[in-house]
């Protein structure tokens, strides 16, 4: 079975600083996918960015990047330049015939 | 350009009355469609997905069911609601499985 792990409930960060969401998977399965997503108060899931188990290089969306470490089983997303907006909960997932989610982040950006 | 579509946006039924709730997608074909439920404050849960017309997996043993009529339309529904049914139902579509899926707005539903 596959399973995510996101262990920081909650994280702080400053305005324009650089932060980093961490997530742990574990899988049997050679071929997955790994998935970020932002969940805004609104309650909408909003797609981030998407790292293939077979990709040799990290996948990166503006100002998300995906530290994909497949020997240690770790997906974090780094968040460059923090902005207000990026105050929401942060969900990792793992896709290997079904999506399954981590219990969350909830990221906190300090003006 | 693709685009999802749940309704209603909110819902308060009391126990033991019937649920539709409905999904539709436009802008593409064959999607697979998937319907969730998350809890306050937790991560989602997969309760049913689709990959063609009256295909329906089931994940969770539970008084819901889904269907497919349409090839962009899923319907999330039960016969009786619990209390434990109350929760945001969110209903997504992907072009294939092992790759992103899009989600709909959200159905907040309220059990009393």
């Amino acid at each position: 079975a596959q399973k995510i792990t996101q262990t920081q409930p909650g994280m702080f960060v400053q305005e324009k600083e650089a932060v980093t969401l961490d997530c742990t998977y574990d899988t049997s399965d050679q071929s997955y996918g790994l998935f970020w997503y932002k969940q805004p108060s609104s309650g909408e899931m909003i797609f981030l960015i998407y790292q293939g188990s077979y990709d040799e290089q990290n996948a990166t969306e503006g100002r998300y990047s995906l530290n994909f470490q497949k020997a240690r089983k770790s997906a974090n997303l780094v968040i460059s330049a923090s902005q207000l907006g990026d105050s929401a909960m942060y969900f990792c997932a793992i896709e290997g015939g079904k999506l399954i989610f981590g219990q969350g982040t909830e990221l906190s950006v300090k003006p | 350009s693709q685009t999802i579509h749940q309704w209603p946006a909110t819902l308060v039924q009391p126990v033991g009355s019937p649920l539709s709730l409905e999904c539709t997608v436009e802008g593409t074909s064959n999607p697979n469609l998937y319907w969730y439920r998350q809890a306050a404050g937790r991560g989602l849960q997969l309760l049913f997905y689709s990959v063609g017309i009256g295909q329906i997996s089931s994940e969770v043993p539970q008084n819901l069911s889904a269907s497919r009529p349409q090839d962009r339309q899923f319907i999330l529904s039960s016969k009786k609601l619990l209390l434990s049914d109350s929760g945001f139902y969110l209903c997504a579509w992907s072009v294939t499985t092992l790759r992103e899926q899009f989600f709909g707005p959200g159905t907040r539903l309220t059990v009393l």
